[in-house]
């Protein structure tokens, strides 16, 4: 079963545009949800990462937008670049120490963007 | 300088051979991680270590081992390969109470 899903599996989107990444969840004792990003031949790597007790965090042109309730999250990435072309891994954990930041990764979404 | 190292970049097995994967981090973390990464499947756990001497199985451990002898060092171990553990593989370090994870270049291992 997968704890953490995410859609669309694959995203395009002209430069300029707004990019919508989903992330929804299964285990309710997670409370720690970070976004890696990851481009080809690399490896991944933190982009931006939210925490219950807010509803909202912002970086520059990237958001995540948090809905407890629902079990739902989103990434905004504003004014897309072809430089964010890249695939997003929405991940998620129990707070430390209880299980030693073990994160589980949704499969990822692959984001094209054109110019 | 990068603080997390992986070494076979590269590894071609052949079926029931054992293979090692080594990892070494010079970030001082106390956790260090090993995933596989499989198109569709995104990233999955197959070990991880909280210190020296320890490991404990992820979520896929089936077929491989762990070994932690050092802070710094964090081995993947494939006793009899199989064609289905044909993957690249991910080391990662962290910090207990700070949650992010420093991934390696990562190893792409191909069983023949």
């Amino acid at each position: 079963q997968q704890q953490v899903r995410q859609s669309p599996q694959s995203l395009t989107v002209w430069e300029g545009e707004t990019a919508i990444l989903n992330c929804s969840y299964e285990d309710s004792t997670f409370d720690y949800f970070p976004w890696y990003w990851q481009f080809p031949r690399e490896s991944p790597a933190l982009l931006i990462a939210i925490r219950p007790v807010s509803n909202k965090k912002e970086d520059g042109r990237f958001t995540i937008f948090f809905n407890k309730r629902e079990k739902k999250l989103s990434l905004h990435i504003t004014d897309s670049q072809p430089g964010d072309s890249a695939t997003y891994f929405c991940a998620a954990s129990v707070n430390p120490p209880q299980v030693v930041g073990q994160l589980t990764f949704g499969r990822g979404t692959r984001l094209q963007v054109y110019a | 300088e990068a603080a997390v190292t992986q070494s076979p970049r590269n590894k071609v097995a052949v079926t029931g051979g054992k293979v090692t994967l080594s990892c070494n981090q010079t970030n001082n973390h106390n956790n260090m991680y090993w995933y596989r990464q499989d198109t569709g499947h995104g990233l999955r756990l197959i070990h991880y270590s909280y210190g020296a001497g320890s490991t404990e199985k992820g979520d896929i451990p089936d077929g491989y081992k762990a070994s932690r002898p050092s802070q710094e060092n964090f081995s993947l171990i494939l006793e009899l390969a199989t064609p289905s553990q044909t993957s690249v593989y991910f080391c990662a370090s962290g910090e207990t109470g700070v949650e992010e994870q420093y991934f390696g270049p990562g190893t792409r291992l191909t069983v023949l």
